[in-house]
């Protein structure tokens, strides 16, 4: 089936430690992204990419890191520089077309910061 | 410029109801408009969207209402059921970039 995987679903962490949540899709698409929920904030763009080896910053960038090597994959360091970073993670990805306009998200990954 | 701010914050319907969440926004470049709903520790799914050439969408139970001189728009879920309680995001996409821009949620509960 044709979808996104992210992975895990739940991670904890110790303060000053770096993680990385995976995030690969096989839909063939180009564009994908990396949004934080956290509630009442709704969701809030970290990084996105519409392209192999092109990334840009989103509207909360500080203390996440992105690589885009590959067009199926898109992980996700949460550094710790990034002051509060527990957080519901989703990724998710577009065709990247005009008239395809729906953004494919996959189930989320929960990080706690202990 | 790059928000889309979105009302209420949560509702409460009684089953058989009408739903009605308010998104408005100020980016008048804006090009594509959708809709998503949210079940608990799950990712969004897009539940329906809207260009700005069109001024209303129906899809079963649930209709956008666009108002382009106005810079709003709206989702109306009709005969509300318990199955819709959940959470609705409203969002908006810059052309180009294919930046898309979140409301901050509503939790709607349907009562049985």
């Amino acid at each position: 089936d044709g979808g996104i995987t992210q992975s895990p679903k739940y991670l904890f962490r110790k303060e000053g430690q770096n993680v990385t949540l995976s995030c690969e899709q096989n839909l063939n698409h180009d564009a994908m992204y990396w949004y934080r929920q956290d509630p009442g904030q709704g969701l809030r763009l970290i990084y996105y990419s519409q392209i192999v080896n092109d990334f840009q910053k989103g509207d909360i960038a500080e203390g996440y890191s992105v690589s885009r090597e590959k067009k199926e994959s898109f992980p996700l360091t949460v550094t710790s520089a990034q002051k509060n970073p527990t957080a519901f993670y989703l990724c998710a990805s577009n065709p990247y077309q005009v008239n395809t306009g729906e953004l494919f998200f996959g189930e989320g990954s929960r990080l706690t910061v202990l | 410029q790059q928000q889309v701010k979105q009302s209420p914050q949560s509702l409460i319907v009684q089953k058989g109801g009408i739903s009605i969440i308010n998104c408005a926004y100020e980016n008048t470049a804006f090009d594509y408009f959708p809709w998503y709903q949210q079940f608990p520790g799950k990712g969004p799914a897009l539940l329906i969207a809207i260009r700005p050439d069109v001024s209303e969408k129906k899809e079963g139970r649930f209709t956008i209402s666009f108002n382009k001189s106005a810079k709003q728009f709206s989702l109306h879920i009709m005969d509300s059921q318990p199955g819709d309680s959940a959470t609705y995001f409203c969002a908006a996409r810059h052309p180009g970039t294919y930046k898309y821009i979140f409301g901050t949620g509503t939790r709607l509960k349907v009562l049985a």
